[in-house]
């Protein structure tokens, strides 16, 4: 697709339980994001990824949550033991080497019960 | 810390007059600072970059300035419309360790009353 892809684009599970999120960037960007947005807060910056660099972890907020990105494409956060301060909409952001500016999808609601 | 403050969660302004946000950091020295558009629901969508050495850069009816003395940028939406009621972001680039990583403010909720 033209855009970023991210799915699922709801995802409702209870305490406890793991979740995978998955996001496909646009073809060619090599750097690749994770923010976390809760209601009514603004963008919270998780990881990042960049070609064959090791990824800037620093933002994840537990060791309960992990990316990974295989073959320099898509990528997929995990959240284990989900808890329901994790409830918000995780984003999912791509950009090109040549460019600054980055490129979302539209998220991923996940709301822990 | 770095810190990025947006001037206010909500502006709200009549048709027609020009709207303008307001972005301060503190703490750092960023290389270019970009602004972004949220609708309810959605992603947020690019609209510009401004750099450290540019005082301004224009695109359509919008308006960026970046003043690296003040560490403050300002973002006008001139002729404003129904249409650009949305939540404004800004972004400035993290510093150091050379990667150009994105901070985020929270956002001004703007509504243009017709």
């Amino acid at each position: 697709g033209a855009g970023v892809s991210q799915s699922p684009s709801n995802k409702v599970t209870e305490k406890g339980k793991d979740v995978e999120l998955r996001c496909d960037p646009i073809s060619g960007h090599t750097a690749l994001y994770w923010y976390r947005q809760s209601l009514g807060q603004g963008l919270e910056f998780l990881i990042y990824f960049q070609g064959n660099s090791a990824p800037d972890k620093s933002g994840l907020p537990s060791d309960r949550f992990s990316a990974e990105r295989t073959g320099g494409s898509v990528s997929t956060l995990t959240i284990q033991r989900t808890q329901q301060e994790d409830s918000a909409v995780y984003l999912c952001a791509s950009s090109s080497p040549m460019a600054g500016e980055l490129f979302f999808g539209e998220g991923s609601r996940l709301t822990v019960l | 810390s770095q810190k990025i403050e947006q001037n206010s969660e909500a502006l709200n302004i009549q048709e027609g007059k020009t709207a303008t946000l307001t972005c301060n950091y503190t703490n750092y020295s960023p290389a270019y600072l970009q602004w972004y558009r949220q609708d309810p629901g959605r992603g947020p969508v690019f609209l510009l970059l401004i750099r450290e050495n540019e005082k301004e850069k224009r695109k359509e009816r919008l308006k960026v300035t970046f003043d690296t003395t003040l560490k403050q940028s300002l973002f006008h939406i001139t002729a404003s419309q129904p249409a650009d009621s949305a939540t404004y972001l800004c972004a400035p680039s993290r510093a150091g360790a050379g990667s150009y990583q994105l901070t985020f403010g929270k956002g001004t909720k703007l509504s243009v009353i017709p």
